[in-house]
């Protein structure tokens, strides 16, 4: 059964304080994803990540940056929170091939005050 | 461009009515498309998938290349249909997805 969990349910950090979101997934995958979710907009891809070290801009990157030191963990990294900010961060993993479904990790949301 | 439209933010039906969950798409070639499900307090999961042509929980969807568009249908909702659905466009060969806005899926009893 695939596992994606993330660090935190909930999180409230101020205005400029740097945000480190966890995400770690125990199948082995190559693929690994951060959304942001907004009602009205959908997932919005913020990158992702096809192997380690290795990372690619999505549709929204701006503000944020990602780490893949290791194949099983891909971090997510607000380096100054602001309010626009404010959201739920869904953390995603895949294989590689282009049918395979993506797991979710259950999210975390930020309230950035 | 490519883009997943889902026109409806909320569907409100009744146990045992019809459910059409309306999806187009935009992408030049050809499209692999998804429903992905979000029940309340649980996590984003598959439903379907285009390829598979498979029935999930009563669920079908149909790729109509001619209206670009991937419907999800049931003949007969049920309340614990009630949930978000999000369509969503595989982009490239990355395995990247483009997702729709989703739409709210409330069954009334």
């Amino acid at each position: 059964d695939v596992k994606v969990t993330q660090s935190s349910r909930y999180l409230v950090k101020r205005t400029g304080e740097k945000v480190f979101l966890e995400c770690v997934q125990d199948m082995d995958h190559e693929n690994m994803f951060w959304y942001r979710q907004d009602p009205g907009l959908g997932l919005r891809l913020i990158y992702f990540s096809y192997d380690v070290k290795m990372k690619e801009k999505g549709d929204i990157p701006e503000g944020y940056s990602v780490s893949r030191e290791k194949k099983e963990r891909f971090s997510l990294i607000l380096e100054s929170a602001s309010t626009n900010q404010t959201s739920m961060y869904l953390c995603a993993s895949s294989r590689p091939a282009t049918q395979e479904t993506q797991y979710f990790g259950p999210g975390t949301r930020l309230l950035v005050l | 461009a490519q883009r997943v439209t889902q026109p409806e933010k909320l569907l409100s039906v009744f146990k045992g009515a019809p459910v059409e969950l309306k999806c187009n798409y935009s992408y030049s070639g050809s499209p692999e498309l998804f429903w992905y499900v979000q029940y309340s307090r649980q996590r984003l999961q598959l439903l379907l998938r285009h390829i598979s042509r498979e029935s999930i929980k009563g669920f079908t969807a149909d790729l109509n290349k001619g209206e670009t568009s991937f419907h999800l249908k049931k003949p007969f909702a049920q309340e614990e249909d009630s949930a978000m659905y999000y369509c969503a466009l595989l982009s490239g060969n990355t395995g990247k997805l483009i997702f729709g806005q989703g739409t709210t899926l409330q069954v009334k009893p």
